[in-house]
């Protein structure tokens, strides 16, 4: 079971907006705006789309951004591309003992 | 351009002892965190190891007492011992530095090697 909850799947058609959720706690994802988002496709390491929460690294389209309301972090993608089909990771500084980073399940996009 | 190039991996006994090695080029280990992290098959990221700049070190509670960092300035680069690997230590293991703004770090990873398999075999 993973630390950050994160919906199996999700769907959307070209063109549409879609909203992929990462739900922690006050240790982690409520209490630090250190949360990443990650876009892995087939057979491919992990690429950085966002990080503190809603800044995109230099060449991430503004496509993808970022949020937080609470213990929640949010990934929106819109104007949806064949190519964003994929799945998406979130991630956190936590403060918990022992662990530097911690990580959602990974959500599948189908476009 | 950052880069990172890993080496090592394959199939091992259970029991066994492998050292995975992570090559940087474009940037400098020793003065970034690098982390490792893991994938098993048909599964999601999982956070392994990390690195401080100073020389620290992070192990996940799965593998700590079995997995060790170390790191060569001369070869700018990080590796990973795995020693009495377990079944469910078989996956697929990435290094990766993490994105430095201005001197501060975000706990994101923005440079990731192509990944290496690691199999435990009976």
């Amino acid at each position: 079971q993973s630390a950050l909850t994160q919906p199996a799947s999700v769907s959307g058609s070209l063109g549409q907006s879609i909203t992929v959720s990462c739900t922690g706690t006050d240790s982690d994802i409520g209490g630090y705006k250190y949360v990443s988002w990650y876009q892995q496709h087939p057979g491919n390491p992990p690429k950085l789309l966002i990080y503190d929460v809603s800044v995109r690294p230099s060449g991430v389209s503004d496509r993808f951004s970022g949020s937080k309301s609470g213990n929640t972090a949010s990934l929106t993608i819109s104007g949806l591309q064949a190519e964003d089909e994929a799945d998406y990771y979130c991630s956190s500084y936590t403060k918990r003992i022992n662990t530097y980073v911690i990580l959602g399940g990974g959500t599948k996009l189908t476009v | 351009e950052e880069q990172l190039v890993q080496s090592g991996g394959g199939l091992i006994q259970r029991g066994g002892s492998l050292r995975l090695s992570c090559a940087a080029s474009g940037f400098t280990v020793t003065s970034n965190f690098m982390s490792w992290f893991r994938q098993a098959p048909g599964k999601g990221l999982e956070w392994v190891s990390t690195f401080y700049s100073g020389g620290g070190t992070y192990y996940a509670d799965s593998v700590r007492g079995r997995f060790t960092l170390s790191r060569d300035s001369s070869k700018n680069t990080v590796s990973l011992q795995l020693n009495s690997l377990r079944d469910e230590d078989t996956a697929m293991y990435y290094c990766a530095k993490e994105i430095s703004v201005a001197g501060h770090t975000y706990y994101g990873m923005d440079v990731w090697g192509q990944g290496t398999t690691v199999t435990v075999t009976s």
